[in-house]
This record gives C-alpha cells, sequence and structure tokens, in this order.
C-alpha cells in the first residue's frame, strides 16, 4: 500500500524558510509528479508545486520566486522549502502524489503558524 | 490563476441524492477532461473520488458519479448516508504555466 509520510517545522517567526519533507512508502517514484498543496485557514486548497523523478519542477507562478522542491531517490523522499514566510502563509501543508490525471495519494498534513 | 466555483454548502436528506457545482472558464476546466472530486473529512487530507470528469477513483462507491458540461464539471452523491457528510472540492488542470486549481470547496451537510 503505497503512502506518503510528511514532518517539519510547525512554528515559523516572519521572515524564516519553511522546510518540510515527505516520505514514500510502498511504491516508487518513477511516472509520477510529487506535489505540495497547502489549505488556508479558510480552507481554501491552492497548488504549491511538483517535482517528478528526474527533478523536474513546475511552480505556482505566485510562489515561484520563494519556492524550491528537491527529490532523493535513494531515500524516498521529497522536499519542500519556501522563502520568506510570512502571517499569509499559514497553512496546513500537504504533499501529494499525482498520477497524471489527478492527486491520488496525499500525506497526513503539517499545520504550520507564522508568528513572532 | 482563478480558482473554480463552488457553492458554499448544499444539503440533501438521507437517501436523497444532491449535484455539487464546479465553474471555471475556457481557460481551464472548460478545456480540461483533467477535472477531479475530492472528500475531506475534518481534521484529515483531501481524499480523491472522481478523476477525468466521470471516472471513479478505485474503492469509490458507485453512489459518486460526475460530469462536465462547457465550463462546469458536477459532483452527484445519490443515496446520501450520513458518512457522506464532508467538504468537497473540485480541482482542474489550467494549462502550462499554472496547472491546478482548485474550487473553494463544497460543505456537504446529510440532514
Amino acid at each position: 500500500q503505497v503512502q506518503l509520510q510528511q514532518w517539519g517545522a510547525g512554528l515559523l517567526k516572519p521572515s524564516e524558510t519553511l522546510s518540510l519533507t515527505c516520505a514514500l512508502y510502498g511504491g516508487s517514484f518513477s511516472g509520477y509528479y510529487w506535489s505540495w498543496i497547502r489549505q488556508s485557514p479558510g480552507k481554501r486548497l491552492e497548488w504549491i508545486g511538483e517535482i517528478n523523478h528526474d527533478e523536474g519542477t513546475d511552480y505556482n507562478p505566485s510562489l515561484k520566486s520563494r519556492v524550491t522542491m528537491s527529490i532523493d531517490s535513494s531515500k524516498n523522499q521529497f522536499s519542500l522549502k519556501l522563502r520568506s514566510m510570512t502571517a499569509a502563509d499559514a497553512a496546513v501543508y500537504y504533499c501529494a502524489r499525482r498520477a497524471v490525471r489527478a492527486f491520488d495519494i496525499w500525506g497526513q498534513g503539517t499545520m504550520v503558524t507564522v508568528s513572532s | 490563476q482563478s480558482a473554480l466555483t463552488q457553492p458554499a454548502s448544499v444539503s440533501g436528506s438521507l437517501g436523497q441524492s444532491i449535484t455539487i457545482s464546479c465553474t471555471g472558464s475556457s481557460s481551464d476546466l472548460g478545456n480540461s477532461n483533467l477535472v477531479s472530486w475530492y472528500q475531506q473529512h475534518p481534521g484529515k487530507a483531501p481524499k480523491l473520488i472522481i478523476y477525468e470528469g466521470n471516472k471513479r477513483h478505485s474503492g469509490i462507491s458507485h453512489r459518486f458519479s460526475g460530469s462536465k458540461s462547457g465550463n462546469t464539471a458536477s459532483l452527484t452523491i445519490s443515496g446520501l448516508q450520513t458518512e457522506d457528510e464532508a467538504v468537497y472540492y473540485c480541482c482542474s488542470f489550467a494549462g502550462f504555466g499554472s496547472p491546478w486549481v482548485f474550487g473553494g470547496g463544497t460543505m456537504l451537510t446529510v440532514l
């Protein structure tokens, strides 16, 4: 059974960098896209971006200047870094697998708070 | 990048059917077969239920069905059950550059 398990710091100060990692269990990176999606307190979902096993990336233009995604196939992990965090970035962050058509496997989510 | 538009809430009685709409534009939903629907219970991650507009994901009940016409996609749930009470999100491919957009979510209440 394919599962994603994510972790990372949940409390940040303004201007700090969010760093999250997602581990893949029971599957392979090949043939899929590995995404990050966040959900604001108002519950809206926002696609942040994705990376494939060849390290090709695609980012949401609204976040592109602050986002970096990476993948470590040897560890079956992929990661998100979001720089210069503000209160507007507070959300639950999810990692997810996109099987071309849709996001079919999701991590459990990480609640991120930004406060001085 | 514009989000897709969904009604904030819908309700239906046990055993009845409801339909949730998701409206986009010709730049996204209207020009894509990659429309998906997700179910989210409180405190849980979203769960894929429909992909490519009308295909049920593995293990999803036949009570869930999807369709699309023009710039609007729809999710229909028949034979409502208490466990269907959740928030439902639509999602569509929106073209290269900023590929994936979501709706604002619809809270389904089963009466």
